[in-house]
């Protein structure tokens, strides 16, 4: 069966960086796209973007250039989330998603 | 960007009702709609797309309609599972975005 599995939950200090993964199965990875979702605690879901898994091209919404990276290891069935100069702003749980399937969630808490 | 507005965050019912969730689009984004329910602690699950087309397994009682800008997701027979938050999300048009949410509680 799909399934996305998401790797565990990150504590960081405002600063660092977080490299998030998102391991697929149970399909062909490239046959579709990735997208990333942000959920801060409490509130609803933000959509960050999304990465084309056959050409590795990363698309992201406004409020997540500059910081955030998508990434492939598509041999692997892996995509990544990396996040650069974390914020405190930046504590939540991130979802990866493939067309009605989403990984489990990864929280990500930044404090010093 | 298109905005999606669920105007109602709290809606309150008993089990064995129907229920419709509304979502209002800012502008015209056709069919292109998704509903999602989540729990919590849980990641969220895909219940309707195309604005009206049930995924795999998910219950018949969840049905979804609407086109445009107005956008229902109506659950009849409510079940006590059926507790949770629903968000609505159009993929019309970059950047995708999300309703508020709804949360579905019990009376």
């Amino acid at each position: 069966q799909i399934q996305l599995v998401q790797s565990g939950p990150e504590l960081k200090k405002p600063g660092e960086t977080v490299k998030i993964s998102c391991k697929a199965s149970g399909y062909t990875f490239t046959d579709y796209s990735m997208h990333w979702v942000k959920q801060a605690p409490g509130k609803g879901l933000k959509w960050m973007g999304w990465i084309n898994t056959e050409t590795g091209e990363p698309t992201y919404a406004d409020d997540f250039k500059g910081r955030f990276a998508f990434s492939l290891e598509t041999s692997a069935s892996t995509a990544y989330l990396q996040i650069n100069n974390l914020k405190n702003e930046d504590t939540a749980t991130y979802f990866c998603e493939r067309r009605a399937y989403w990984g489990q969630g990864t929280l990500v808490t930044v404090s010093a | 960007d298109i905005v999606m507005t669920q105007s109602q965050k709290f809606m309150s019912t008993s089990v064995g009702d129907r229920v419709s969730v509304t979502c209002k689009a800012s502008q015209n984004v056709g069919t292109n709609v998704a509903w999602y329910q989540q729990k919590p602690g849980q990641s969220p699950k895909a219940l309707i797309y195309s604005a009206s087309y049930r995924y795999s397994g998910v219950p018949d009682r969840f049905t979804g309609s609407g086109s445009g800008t107005d956008f229902t997701l109506t659950i009849s027979n409510v079940q006590s599972e059926d507790l949770a938050e629903y968000f609505c999300q159009q993929y019309n048009s970059y950047p995708l975005t999300f309703g508020a949410g709804t949360k579905l509680e019990l009376k």
